[in-house]
């Protein structure tokens, strides 16, 4: 059962344009939503968060959108850097029942910038 | 300064055997996590160690399947009669934890994971 579904294994995107990586949920439970990059035979290292309270954050070329009611969330890379190429995951959190929580990840999207 | 190291970089194993994998956390992060990524899936979560509290181990898939954090710092993950779908790449993780701050809040550091590979 994927809760966080990601269903672009990959995607290809001309350097200098927009690239639009997208990210759903079906756990309502998630209230904080996070996106991470990862390089070959690197860990993903941590872009870019929002809260549920939100429906956009900016961090420089990176803005991530979050519907809600269709629990979809969206990652924006303005413009597409030739470094940008590497393996993105969308992740959430939510408490649980038991108080605790846990970063639930999808199955993650190569992005490819062509020169 | 240095981030979160794993060792081995690479493991093959024959069915049946035990592996340990092991992970050094950033100094001063009270946290860690454990978690791994089978092909074609997402990043799993395994086990996770914060402070002296006992471990949340919700994540891990059977009994064969054990962590533990020695001193607060190395942790050892280890997977005993190794089966062919334990073959995945497993990363550790590290934090700061912030007493009444949600868990999730914390920047994850990883590191770069191993790769298991059973025969």
């Amino acid at each position: 059962d994927q809760q966080v579904k990601q269903n672009s294994p990959s995607l290809s995107v001309q350097e200098g344009r927009i690239s639009i990586l997208n990210c759903d949920y079906t756990n309502s439970m998630f209230d904080y939503f996070l996106w991470y990059k990862k390089y070959p035979a690197e860990g993903p290292t941590f872009l870019i968060s929002i809260s549920s309270i939100k429906d956009k954050n900016e961090d420089g070329r990176f803005t991530v959108f979050l519907n809600k009611s269709a629990k979809h969330l969206s990652l924006h890379i303005v413009p597409s850097q030739p470094g940008d190429s590497a393996v993105y995951f969308c992740a959430a959190s939510g408490l649980s029942n038991f108080g605790n929580e846990k970063l639930t990840f999808g199955t993650g999207t190569r992005l490819t910038i062509i020169p | 300064g240095a981030g979160v190291s794993q060792s081995p970089s690479n493991k093959v194993t024959e069915k049946g055997k035990d592996v340990e994998l092991r992970c050094d956390p950033i100094s001063g992060h009270t946290a860690l996590y454990w978690y791994r990524q089978s092909l074609g899936q997402g990043l799993e979560f395994l086990i996770y160690f914060q402070g002296n509290s006992a471990p949340d181990k919700s994540g891990l898939p059977s009994d064969r399947f054990s962590a533990e954090r020695t001193g607060g710092s190395v942790s050892t993950l280890t997977i005993q009669r190794t089966q062919q779908e334990d073959s995945a790449v497993y990363l550790c993780a590290s934090s700061l934890f912030l007493a009444g701050a949600r868990l999730s809040y914390n920047e994850q550091f990883f590191g770069p994971g191993t790769r298991l590979t059973v025969l």
